[in-house]
């Protein structure tokens, strides 16, 4: 069955970066897109950015400038790094599969900046 | 970036009720409108793609509609189970963003 799972930290230093893995099950990603959304309570769910099934990338302008997304087909896996997290920033950060939008999603890792 | 405007923000219902939500875009995003469901803990559940296709496993009593700018989300009779936030997202063009929430409590 289709599963994506979230690894990283729960706690980030200002001004570090975060780095989450999202290794996926059940479908390939030379065949799907993979995003990612995060979630705080002041923002609601927002969209960062996409890595599509051959392997060209879409971010939101927002965090274009310290925002990267890659992956390792052959691993099944995703990488997301952010960079200079400050604490508007702590929030649940999400990986989820495209098709039809956004079908699967992680389980979400709780990222909490603060020193 | 469109913005994806969704009301209202709080509903308070019984069960057996019929509940509408609505999403305006800020401009035309034809029909590509997604509709998920979250409750609490979990993450974000896809009900309805293409503003009116039901996912895999969705029970009938979801229903989506609209074009263009304007799209309704139905729950014909809410069940107890259906407690959650609801979340509209374009999925037209980058950044592909999402409405506000509603979050839906049963009496």
């Amino acid at each position: 069955q289709v599963q994506l799972k979230q690894s990283g930290p729960g706690l980030v230093q200002p001004s570090q970066s975060l780095s989450i893995t999202c290794t996926v099950s059940g479908f390939s990603l030379t065949s799907y897109g993979v995003h990612w959304v995060r979630q705080s309570p002041g923002k609601g769910l927002e969209w960062l950015g996409v890595i599509w099934s051959g392997g060209s990338t879409d971010y939101n302008a927002a965090f274009i400038s310290r925002l990267s997304i890659s992956k390792d087909n052959s691993k099944s896996q995703v990488f997301f790094k952010m960079n200079s997290l400050q604490a508007n920033d702590t929030a649940i950060y999400y990986c989820a599969r495209n098709l039809h939008a956004m079908d699967y999603w992680g389980q979400g890792t709780s990222v909490t900046v603060s020193s | 970036s469109i913005v994806m405007t969704q009301t209202p923000k709080f509903l308070l219902v019984s069960a057996g009720d019929r509940v509408t939500i609505t999403c305006k875009a800020s401009q035309s995003v034809s029909n590509d409108v997604a509709w998920y469901q979250q409750k609490p803990g979990q993450s974000p559940k896809l009900l309805i793609y293409y503003a009116s296709n039901r996912y895999t496993g969705v029970p009938d009593r979801f229903t989506g509609s609209g074009y263009g700018t304007d799209f309704t989300f139905t729950i014909s009779t809410v069940q107890a189970e259906d407690l959650a936030v609801y979340f509209c997202q374009q999925d037209y063009s980058s950044p592909y963003t999402f409405g506000g929430g509603t979050k839906l409590e049963i009496k």
